[in-house]
């Protein structure tokens, strides 16, 4: 089954503690991004990366760092996450750049930062 | 830059009501727009698109309209059903600034709809 998958779905976490949500897709596409999800202010773009080893800032990465390794995965990674970063959080992909508007969505990962 | 804005919710509407979602936007040159539904728990699902002026996006019983004039995308549906019960966004997409800039989406803040039956 063609997919995006996220992991964990939940995660609580303390301050300064780092972390990494994963981000994998089965359907060989070249493009992937992250959002963050919040009350009133829709899905903002975090990262996002045309193909492997391109990746390149969206419209919120300060905090946020990714890496794009291969073509299926595509991580984000808190260093030193804050409490401000307590969101919900969406991997996405698409077949190419060309066609992004057609994203595949994972499930999502709620991240609370205490 | 682009933006999106849409009616706030929550909207609440009885079984076979008549739903409309209102959708402005603002964005240079000619963005393709877009509606994506999420369904509880889930991630987000392209419902429909339309890609110049005047095309109407349409799929499951909800269409819009791209009205270049009046910069809006408004989503409509007939008769609604309680498994319509989800969050809507308008989106759009226009080219990158420079060649080779990936077409980045630039969503509403969502429109959330309960049916009830």
């Amino acid at each position: 089954e063609a997919q995006v998958t996220q992991n964990p779905r939940y995660l609580i976490t303390v301050t300064g503690k780092k972390l990494t949500v994963t981000c994998s897709q089965n359907m060989n596409h070249e493009y992937m991004s992250w959002y963050r999800q919040d009350p009133g202010l829709g899905l903002r773009q975090i990262y996002y990366s045309m193909n492997v080893e391109v990746t390149d800032k969206g419209d919120v990465p300060e905090g946020y760092k990714v890496s794009r390794k291969e073509k299926r995965n595509f991580p984000l990674i808190l260093e030193s996450p804050s409490p401000n970063q307590t969101s919900l959080y969406f991997c996405a992909s698409s077949l190419s750049w060309r066609t992004n508007e057609k994203l595949f969505f994972g499930s999502g990962t709620q991240l609370s930062v205490l | 830059g682009n933006s999106v804005t849409q009616m706030e919710g929550p909207v609440t509407l009885s079984e076979e009501a008549f739903l409309t979602i209102n959708c402005t936007y603002t964005a240079t040159g000619y963005p393709s727009l877009f509606w994506y539904v999420q369904y509880p728990g889930e991630g987000l699902q392209l419902l429909l698109k339309a890609t110049k002026a005047d095309d109407k996006g349409s799929n499951k019983g909800f269409e819009a309209t791209y009205r270049k004039e009046t910069t809006s995308f408004h989503l409509e549906k007939g008769s609604v059903q309680v498994s319509d019960s989800a969050v809507y966004f308008c989106a759009l997409t226009s080219p990158g600034g420079s060649s080779g800039s990936a077409r980045q989406l630039t969503f509403g803040s969502g429109t959330q709809l309960t049916v009830l039956p």
